[in-house]
């Protein structure tokens, strides 16, 4: 089972930024958070990752609370192709990828 | 340049058949996996596997079983589908290690009929 709880949907309005919330409150300290996105009918796609420290790319924010037990994602200028399910997970090697039922996240015009 | 790829993306196939899906990865990494995700949208383990260790989701029926002819591919062999074994198949690969990221293949949309 997925030791992380999203919201189940989300609107946002194209060109404002997104916040997507995560809760990891079991998560150990040494497990990564992790968030993927799945576009209609294609496979998952990575985003972003981090332990301990906030981390940026070019895709996204990622925010995580100094207790790790939640973060946010942040897509900063939404737009209609960023669409999709976003998953957010914990993992740490030799554990196994598990994904939650994820936000689905509709950025409207 | 796809760092997963899967073939076929599409097949239809009636019961009782036995099929394979291929996943190539050129990534150079050590492990690939095999997930399924159902009509319901939630994506499932089923295989781990790298070159020491094959790591199967005790859920999976013995009907499903991945082969890996080497680091670079890991196939993976139905036997007498059913209509429940319809899903989106995906293959992913990752390195070994802590906090190495999984990348994923475009999935494989089987169709038993």
């Amino acid at each position: 089972d997925a030791k992380t709880t999203q919201p189940p949907s989300m609107d946002c309005a194209e060109g404002r930024a997104a916040n997507l919330p995560c809760n990891h409150s079991t998560i150990s300290g040494n497990e990564y958070v992790y968030w993927y996105r799945q576009i209609h009918s294609q496979g998952p796609q990575y985003i972003i990752h981090g332990l301990k420290n906030n981390e940026t790319n070019e895709m996204a924010s990622l925010i995580i609370t100094e207790d790790r037990k939640s973060s946010t994602l942040i897509l900063p200028h939404a737009t209609l192709r960023d669409t999709a399910v976003y998953y957010c997970l914990s993992y740490n090697y030799g554990q196994n990828f598990v994904f939650g039922p994820g936000t689905r996240l509709s950025v409207l015009p | 340049d796809t760092a997963v790829s899967q073939t076929p993306k599409y097949l239809v196939t009636q019961m009782g058949n036995d099929k394979s899906i291929k996943c190539e990865q050129n990534l150079g990494h050590d492990t690939m996996y095999w997930y399924k995700q159902d009509s319901k949208k939630f994506l499932k383990i089923m295989f781990s596997y790298n070159n020491k260790e094959l790591i199967i989701n005790e859920t999976v029926p013995n009907r499903f079983s991945p082969k890996s002819p080497d680091k670079a591919h890991l196939n993976l062999h139905i036997n007498s589908l059913e209509l429940g074994d319809s899903a989106v198949y995906f293959c992913a690969s990752s390195e070994q290690g802590s906090g190495n990221t999984i990348y994923f293949g475009e999935g494989s949309w089987l169709t038993v009929v």
